[in-house]
């Protein structure tokens, strides 16, 4: 079993197209995070949402919208794709609060066109 | 605030050489310290971990220890293998931050 799966794996896409990337884990885990790894392999968080509440937004455009239905899935959406869109998305969880470290999905690369 | 700096990668190294990465952080109070390793092509793992000043995280023969007077955590192997081929992440987290600080990760090459 996936504890947290990210589809789809590889996304190509043309500019100016709205996408979406889903995430979903099962831990029971109450966090949820996206990170961006650009092509140098630097990673930064996206955002984090605890128990379906938006935690933190960090300065990402607001074409990114991230929705959390319920505590086990965080999805991101991408409206009007750019060219330096294009990266490795990770989706991870945690427990909140407790310091056992995140566990990740494997990523989803987009590449925009 | 908190950061994590990490030595400049690519590092090469032969089978059953010894290994160290270096990692230094920066972070008011008492961070939680990390490795990750992440393979080709696939997502992060949690490698090893340590909570507070002193402890030592292990696994796969890899070692790791806290060091606050030094704010490091440097990353240590005694005899790599090819298959210990990836790169290699420092971060920590602040308890309740909801948040991990990554380094900027050193890619590791072991040649036969």
């Amino acid at each position: 079993d996936t504890a947290v799966s990210q589809t789809p794996k590889y996304l190509v896409t043309q500019m100016g197209n709205d996408k979406s990337i889903k995430c979903e884990q099962n831990l029971g885990h109450d966090t949820m995070y996206w990170y961006k790894q650009d092509s140098k392999k630097f990673l930064k968080i996206m955002f984090s949402y605890n128990n379906k509440e938006l935690i933190i937004n960090e300065t990402v455009p607001n074409r990114f919208s991230p929705k959390s239905p319920d505590k086990a899935h965080l999805n991101l959406h991408i409206n009007s794709l750019e060219l330096g869109d294009s990266a490795v998305y990770f989706c991870a969880s945690s427990r909140r609060g407790e310091d056992y470290g995140y566990t990740f999905g494997s990523g989803t690369r987009l590449t925009v066109v | 605030g908190n950061s994590v700096t990490q030595m400049e990668g690519p590092v090469t190294l032969s089978e059953e050489a010894f290994l160290t990465i270096n990692c230094t952080y920066t972070a008011t109070g008492y961070p939680s310290l990390f490795w990750y390793v992440q393979y080709p092509g696939e997502g992060l793992q949690l490698l090893l971990k340590a909570t507070k000043a002193d402890d030592k995280g292990s696994n796969k023969g890899f070692e790791a220890t806290y060091r606050k007077e030094t704010t490091s955590f440097h990353l240590e192997k005694g005899s790599v293998q090819v298959s210990d081929s990836a790169v290699y992440f420092c971060a920590l987290s602040k308890t309740g931050a909801n948040n991990l600080f990554f380094g900027t990760g050193t890619r590791l090459t072991v040649i036969p």
